[in-house]
């Protein structure tokens, strides 16, 4: 059983960019979610993905947009990139039911950097 | 606005002595409440969770506690193992909003 994989790992953009982050969920899992965690904050939630529709969004501008694949992947796409974007983005995979309890699954991340 | 609160950054215990973390939450329509475990270059993992409408959950040496009158909830570890030195998250979830809310984090460091 694989678990949930993110690529890249590490990333440098500048301000204005656009940026694109992949996440593989964990075998058996079909809803995944975002989350953004700044440096000494606890993860912030982006949006979620269940079915291949968007089921749930946290307080982020439209710049901020993803994508569910078939197979259950997912993409995180960021356009005009900010300073503070720069941050940790998780990407978390449950089932439905354990997602409702709060029972998620964290790859390692991706670590983006705003220059 | 912060509906899950995690006061203590940090907090230091020696090894084989109980470490307790605590929380607060603002928002009483909570359905669960969890305990994440983060290692430094590692995503969060789940540690364990406690209904809204219980008052205690244990699971081998942890155990969590949920005072819904008090809006409190805390983890308690004993002992406490130099292993378990990490950032622990509470995260908190209304089932119908489909999004975990975590608070800042508390960094345990158990001495040996």
């Amino acid at each position: 059983e694989t678990g949930v994989t993110q690529s890249p790992t590490h990333l440098i953009k500048t301000r204005g960019q656009q940026v694109t982050l992949r996440c593989s969920s964990q075998s058996g899992h079909n809803t995944v979610s975002w989350y953004q965690q700044a440096l000494g904050q606890g993860p912030q939630f982006i949006f979620q993905y269940y079915r291949e529709e968007e089921n749930g969004r946290g307080n982020f501008p439209p710049r901020f947009s993803g994508l569910q694949f078939p197979n259950y992947s997912s993409e995180l796409n960021v356009n005009a990139l900010e300073l503070d974007d720069s941050a940790l983005y998780l990407c978390a995979s449950s089932t439905r039911l354990a997602g409702a309890a709060g029972e998620l699954f964290f790859g390692e991340g991706s670590r983006l950097t705003v220059l | 606005d912060q509906q899950v609160k995690q006061n203590s950054p940090s907090l230091s215990v020696q090894e084989g002595r109980i470490s307790i973390l605590n929380c607060d939450y603002t928002n009483s329509m909570f359905d669960y409440f969890l305990w994440y475990k983060k290692y430094p270059a590692e995503g969060p993992t789940f540690l364990i969770s406690i209904s809204s409408i219980k008052d205690k959950n244990e699971d081998g040496r942890f155990t969590v506690f949920l005072n819904k009158s008090a809006k409190h909830l805390s983890l308690h570890i004993v002992p406490s193992q130099p292993g378990d030195s990490a950032v622990y998250f509470c995260a908190a979830v209304k089932t119908s909003y489909d999004k975990v809310i975590f608070g800042p984090g508390t960094s345990l460091s158990v001495i040996p």
